[in-house]
């Protein structure tokens, strides 16, 4: 049984075009995250969610948009996508947020190539 | 903004050895962790230390902390092959507790 999924794994599409990456978890978890790896592995945050709020919101454009419709369930909406944004996307999600954040659990990843 | 920096960038040793991996980081924390991440997977969680924790050990992981220096280090006793991954230090720092990666160490074990 997969802690957290994300689908779809590969996603190639055209300069301009609109797409979505989903998440779902099946820890209980309160807090889920969205992290961009760049070519070079460099893994930066995006957004993060705690019991369905919003609490991080990384310099991203608005181009991207988060929504989290329960605890369960975080997706990644990108519209006008550029050739910048080709990266892999990885959903992760923890127990809980705050000081004593734990341990997060990484889905395996959707690699986006924009042409 | 990153907040760890690992050292080295990459570290290519012989089955048996043992591999040290550092990291730096820029602010107080709250807990640093560690995580492996093998080519085309997601990353996963090894070890976590808290900010008032100076060495903490699992299986043939060590990990130190000092605080004074800001710095954390990952020890692998005994690598084996199946170590071959990238390995990042994060840190929970600031008020929003944001979990912050640092570049990362690519780790080669030779057989």
């Amino acid at each position: 049984d997969t802690a957290v999924s994300q689908t779809p794994k590969y996603l190639v599409t055209q300069m301009g075009n609109d797409k979505s990456i989903k998440c779902e978890q099946n820890l209980g978890h309160d807090t889920m995250y969205w992290y961009k790896q760049d070519s070079k592995k460099f893994l930066k945050i995006m957004f993060s969610y705690n019991n369905k709020e919003l609490i991080i919101n990384e310099t991203v454009p608005n181009r991207f948009s988060p929504k989290s419709p329960d605890k369960a369930h975080l997706n990644l909406h990108i519209n006008s996508l550029e050739l910048g944004d080709s990266a892999v996307y990885f959903c992760a999600s923890s127990q809980r947020w705050g000081p004593d954040t734990g341990e997060l659990f990484f889905g395996e990843g959707s690699r986006l190539t924009v042409l | 903004s990153q907040q760890g920096e690992e050292d080295p960038q990459a570290l290519s040793i012989q089955e048996g050895e043992n591999a040290t991996m550092n990291c730096s980081y820029k602010t107080s924390i709250n807990n640093l962790q560690w995580y492996r991440q093998n080519s085309g997977r997601g990353l996963v969680h090894l070890i976590l230390i808290r900010s008032n924790e100076r060495e903490k050990h699992s299986g043939r992981l060590r990990v130190t902390l000092d605080t004074s220096k800001k710095s954390s280090s990952l020890l692998i006793t005994a690598s084996r092959a199946a170590d071959t991954a990238s390995y990042f230090c994060a840190t929970v720092s600031g008020s929003n507790y944001k979990l912050t990666f640092g570049k990362g160490t690519l780790l080669t074990v030779n057989p």
